[in-house]
């Protein structure tokens, strides 16, 4: 079964460093997304892309936080100047258009981010 | 703002009784409603969902019941499995290609 990948698996960044993200989503999905969890909190949504853009994004993706698909496979989130407060598991996500699909969005394993 | 509440933060089953976990939620506008299944280590893997046309949406072990009125769905598993011992997250979005709304999830043991 097709899958979104994530790397790396662990990101140890100081604070005030820039950090990307990697994911791969599935090869035919349209959506993209980005979520993160913060230790021993809900998992909260940052941003969707779709046809290139930025469809939405939360209060939480300020202008510290970037999102790119370079070059048709993958999808990346920045993170220009990390805090402290940035230190969370970051979720890809991806899915197909409605109603081609019954399926929704498809996680990625994430990736840890530590900030020190 | 919580607009979807899962007010179990854990639950302990006897394997082969049935699993039933709850999940409410505030925002009317919600069409379309989903549970996740999250193991340590890796991200949520989808588990089923239901649309707010219907009450009730089976899946194998699994199925979900939505109260539309009562602003409430549940998930029941029956017969539990130990393998079914997981983060389980309540989840919902206003259209299925939108932004998922999380609730904070509920571990549920089962046990031996």
């Amino acid at each position: 079964e097709p899958e979104v990948t994530q790397t790396p698996s662990h990101q140890v960044t100081q604070m005030g460093q820039e950090v990307i993200l990697r994911c791969v989503p599935i090869s035919n999905h349209l959506y993209f997304y980005w979520y993160r969890q913060i230790l021993g909190q809900k998992v909260e949504f940052l941003v969707s892309f779709y046809n290139n853009e930025i469809s939405e994004k939360s209060e939480i993706f300020d202008d510290q936080f970037s999102v790119e698909r370079p070059d048709g496979s993958n999808f990346t989130l920045k993170i220009r100047s990390t805090k402290l407060e940035d230190s969370a598991m970051y979720f890809c996500a991806s899915s197909v258009r409605w109603p081609n699909s019954n399926q929704p969005q498809h996680f990625g394993d994430g990736t840890r981010l530590s900030i020190l | 703002d919580q607009q979807v509440k899962q007010n179990s933060p854990s639950l302990s089953v006897q394997e082969g009784r049935i699993s039933i976990l709850n999940c409410d939620y505030t925002n009317s506008m919600f069409d379309y409603f989903l549970w996740y299944k999250k193991y340590p280590a890796e991200g949520p893997t989808f588990l089923i969902s239901i649309s707010s046309i219907k009450d009730k949406n089976e899946d194998g072990r699994f199925t979900v019941f939505l109260n539309k009125s009562a602003k409430h769905l549940s998930l029941h598993i029956v017969p539990s499995q130990p393998g079914d011992s997981a983060v389980y997250f309540c989840a919902a979005s206003v259209d299925r290609d939108d932004k998922i709304i999380f609730g904070k999830g509920t571990r549920l043991h089962i046990l031996p």
